[in-house]
């Protein structure tokens, strides 16, 4: 099985803050990963899609990169609607596994 | 606009059953494959099982394989997930999604819990 791991865990920032959450893949998937963002009591909703393109509606503050084992979720400026739980997904094989999540609080 | 809507979830003991259904709309079902994901309280996304567009290919998590069973009926646009002998840690929302790329679009969830 291909294990997910998040960095970090957990972290506070403040309204306008670059911020950066990193995914890395314990054996290689191309480009096969998507990230979502899931907010409490409500599903989650997938923000960028192969890695690095961004699902139609989703705001432009949102970028993804990475290649392979290591991945990037950058939000550019973060606004007050951004804090939530974010996670990496890999399919490029089964079982589709999850990162274990990245929790995005205000500071 | 592409909808998913789950039903089904409830409470159960363990051992028991469970049939949970997702109806989809606004896009062309029979062409999409499907999944189904959990959340279990305090803990992250967890992938259960996903099925080909022709119901032909079923894949299962470790976890539930042998126990769940995933089908679909392409000519009601709904998407199955049959639960059989119901463990503790099966408590969780229960998200369908359209496959491509990964999950693409998620329905609202649907809870299960297993309790005595």
């Amino acid at each position: 099985d291909i294990q997910m791991t998040q960095s970090p865990s957990s972290l506070s920032a403040s309204v306008g803050d670059r911020v950066t959450i990193t995914c890395r893949a314990s054996q290689g998937i191309r480009n096969d990963l998507g990230w979502y963002q899931q907010k409490p009591g409500k599903a989650p909703k997938r923000l960028i899609y192969a890695a690095s393109n961004l699902q139609s509606g989703v705001p432009s503050r949102f970028s993804g990169s990475g290649s392979g084992t290591e991945f990037t979720l950058t939000i550019s400026s973060l606004q007050p609607e951004d804090f939530a739980t974010y996670y990496c997904s890999q399919h490029n094989s089964y079982p589709l596994t999850f990162g274990g999540g990245t929790k995005v609080e205000i500071k | 606009e592409v909808q998913l809507l789950e039903s089904g979830g409830g409470l159960v003991q363990p051992g028991g059953s469970l049939r949970l259904s997702c109806a989809a709309s606004g896009f062309t079902f029979s062409n999409n494959a499907m999944g189904w994901v959990r959340k279990a309280p305090g803990k992250g996304l967890e992938w259960v099982s996903n099925i080909i567009s022709s119901g032909g290919s079923t894949y299962y998590a470790d976890s539930v394989k042998g126990r769940f069973t995933i089908s679909r009926d392409n000519s009601k646009n709904t998407l199955y997930l049959q639960m059989n002998s119901l463990r503790d840690e099966d408590t969780a929302v229960y998200y369908c999604a359209n496959y491509g790329y990964g999950m693409a679009v998620w329905g609202q969830g649907t809870t299960v819990t297993v309790s005595s």
